[in-house]
């Protein structure tokens, strides 16, 4: 069967240092892969995006990695802050219509 | 640009009644996508609306339907409701078909049923 697995512990980070989240998925042969962040109650928001002929993205202090070879995205987020606090969601496209299928999400605390 | 905008923000309904959901997606996207997301888990795709027709469907009952007007806005319908489908009902629109796009999420429908 199809499974979208994210770390189901809650990542608990100190301040400055670099969080690192794992999305792992079979049976799929994702088009694409994305990552998005939500606060509690909100909709997710949009963070990057990674074709699969892509091995990494970078934006400002986030850096996502793809490897197709081990079905497995990283997302990296580098000097956290107590504002980056929030549950990270992947979720994979396997088609040009963009239907994004999600994993369940890691939540994030960032301690000062 | 208001972004993706959502109403009601909160809506509670009994066992065995009807709901009606609505979306407005972001200005110049043409392409609206609905999710359901149950609380602790990924948004579940339900389907998604482009030129006013349903194009791709996720694995939900006949009892949630949908249309999209000439406007891109969509309604998100739901009859005989039960307990299961208490959840946040998530639109989310995307320009260009939705091809190779990410997409924009509005904040939500957070829906409770007795």
């Amino acid at each position: 069967s199809q499974k979208i697995e994210q770390n189901s512990e809650a990542l608990n980070i100190q301040e400055g240092k670099t969080a690192t989240l794992t999305c792992n998925y079979t049976n799929y042969s994702p088009a694409y892969l994305q990552w998005y962040r939500q606060d509690p109650g909100r909709g997710p928001v949009f963070l990057l995006l990674i074709r699969e002929n892509e091995k990494e993205k970078r934006k400002e202090r986030l850096k996502v990695t793809f490897d197709t070879t081990l079905k497995q995205s990283l997302f990296h987020i580098t000097a956290s802050q107590p504002a980056d606090s929030a549950t990270y969601l992947c979720a994979l496209t396997t088609d040009s219509w963009g239907k994004l299928q999600f994993g369940a999400g890691t939540q994030v605390v960032v301690t000062p | 640009d208001a972004g993706v905008t959502q109403s009601p923000t909160h809506l509670i309904k009994t066992r065995g009644q009807q709901v009606t959901l609505r979306c407005s997606p972001k200005s110049g996207h043409d392409t609206v996508s609905w999710y359901q997301q149950a609380l602790g888990q990924g948004p579940q795709f339900i389907f998604q609306y482009y030129e006013e027709e349903e194009r791709q469907r996720g694995n939900f009952p006949d009892r949630f339907s949908g249309h999209q007007f000439p406007n891109y806005s969509s309604e998100l319908n739901v009859n005989a409701l039960w307990l299961g489908d208490s959840a946040l009902y998530l639109c989310a629109s995307s320009p260009h078909g939705g091809t190779y796009n990410e997409q924009f999420f509005g904040p939500g429908t957070r829906l409770t049923v007795l």
